[in-house]
């Protein structure tokens, strides 16, 4: 079957640096993408990979292993404003997108 | 106005009420999606409709209907719902339902509907 697996639950500390990882099994594959989603409100994009290594976007990067199907979302730089569910999904050759239950992270001051 | 955007926010009622949760997009989006989420749960795709016609109907439950009577509008109707459909609703745009990557998914703040 498809899945996706995340952490459920994450804790880092204001101004460190923290990685969230996803593995992801699918029929085929079209992309890996992250939301973000603060509690109360709509998830937002913040990446897609679909090809191998590592995408940066200022203080966020995503990073893909077509091979072993796995990604990361890394946050630098923590903020306490990055507290948020983190959502990891895949998508399937039929451009089905595969969810992940999302990772809570908490930043601590 | 832009964005997308759903009313009500919050809504309970009780198993034999008959409710709608309205979505509207100003994004100029071709898809549109009702997805249901619950605490701990990966979100669930209820709805797909692509181009004003549906393409997408994952096992819903009759009571839940939807209805998208133009590009930018989308309702989900709801009739003799049970305590578990309590949940968030929410409801998201993109570009086109099969646009690959270019599938950026914008969605609504949500509906938080509690069934009593």
């Amino acid at each position: 079957g498809q899945n996706i697996d995340q952490p459920t639950e994450m804790t880092a500390t204001e101004g460190a640096i923290v990685q969230i990882n996803c593995t992801y099994q699918t029929s085929g594959f079209n992309g890996l993408f992250w939301y973000q989603q603060h509690a109360g409100e709509a998830p937002t994009f913040l990446s897609y990979n679909v090809l191998d290594g590592l995408e940066e976007k200022g203080r966020f990067s995503s990073f893909l292993s077509r091979s072993k199907g796995y990604s990361y979302l890394l946050l630098k730089e923590l903020q306490m404003k990055d507290s948020a569910s983190y959502l990891c999904l895949s998508m399937d050759s039929n451009y089905q997108l595969i969810w992940g239950a999302g990772t809570k992270l908490i930043i601590k001051p | 106005e832009t964005g997308v955007t759903q009313t009500p926010r919050h809504l309970v009622m009780g198993m034999t009420n008959k409710k709608s949760l309205k979505c509207e997009q100003h994004l100029g989006h071709n898809a549109m999606y009702w997805y249901k989420q619950s605490a701990k749960k990966p979100l669930e795709l209820m709805f797909v409709y692509n181009f004003k016609e549906q393409t997408e109907n994952n096992s819903v439950p009759s009571r839940f209907s939807p209805e998208c009577p133009n590009s930018s509008h989308l309702f989900l109707h709801l009739h003799t719902l049970q305590p578990e459909d309590s949940a968030l609703y929410l409801c998201a745009s993109s570009q086109d339902e099969s646009a690959g990557g270019a599938n950026v998914l914008t969605f609504g703040a949500g509906s938080r509907l509690t069934v009593l």
